[in-house]
């Protein structure tokens, strides 16, 4: 079944331990990005990536990194998570088809809290 | 900057009903836009996916048109269920950044 799958998909956890929130995808797509889901504020893009080794920042990135080292795999990590990284995150995936789009498929979101 | 609306936030409607759920978008210059359904606490789920060249794409109960010229995207939901209740979101892809633009969803509920 072509999926995007995070892990975990919930966590707790305390301010300053670094962690690292994993996804991955089975559908060989170029394109990867990290979005976080925040009560009024809607989705917004932490990092993105458009092949292996290219990553770059979104809107959000503050706080976080990301890596690319293989296509299929996109982690996200939080050197020194705070309260305010408080959120739901998801990964999601997409097929770079030039001209065409084909549509983002995203994960089961993981919900995070920084305590 | 790209900004979405969708109106209205929250909706309540009896089963049976035929809905529409309205987007709109400040920059004309997208290049596709995708609907999305949310359940509580879930991950997103793609329902409809209008190309650049498109106006419109349909699946099942669902209909989405979109009108680039005038900024918006509607949804159109027909004989509603209960199980149609769910957050609908819809997302532009401006084709920069690999990036969707989400509007802040309409939350729907279905009563029977």
């Amino acid at each position: 079944e072509a999926q995007v799958t995070q892990n975990p998909r919930y966590l707790i956890t305390v301010t300053g331990k670094k962690l690292t929130v994993t996804c991955s995808q089975n559908m060989n797509h170029e394109y990867m990005s990290w979005y976080r889901q925040d009560p009024g504020l809607g989705l917004r893009q932490i990092y993105y990536s458009m092949n292996v080794e290219v990553t770059d920042k979104g809107d959000v990135p503050e706080g976080y990194k990301v890596s690319r080292k293989e296509k299929r795999n996109f982690p996200l990590i939080l050197e020194s998570p705070s309260p305010n990284q408080t959120s739901l995150y998801f990964c999601a995936s997409s097929h770079d088809g030039g001209t065409e789009f084909y549509g983002y498929t995203f994960g089961s979101g993981t919900r995070l809290t920084v305590v | 900057k790209q900004e979405v609306t969708q109106i209205p936030a929250a909706l309540s409607v009896p089963e049976g009903e035929n809905l529409v759920l309205n987007c709109s978008f400040t920059d004309s210059a997208i290049y596709n836009l995708q609907w999305f359904r949310q359940d509580p606490g879930k991950g997103l789920t793609s329902l409809l996916l209008i190309q650049s060249s498109q106006r419109e794409q349909t699946s099942g109960r669902l209909n989405a048109s979109l009108d680039k010229s005038s900024g918006r995207s509607t949804l159109y939901i027909a004989a509603s269920q209960p199980g149609d209740s769910a957050t609908y979101l819809c997302a532009v892809y401006i084709g920069t950044a690999s990036k969707l633009t989400f509007g802040t969803g309409t939350r729907l509920q279905v009563t029977l």
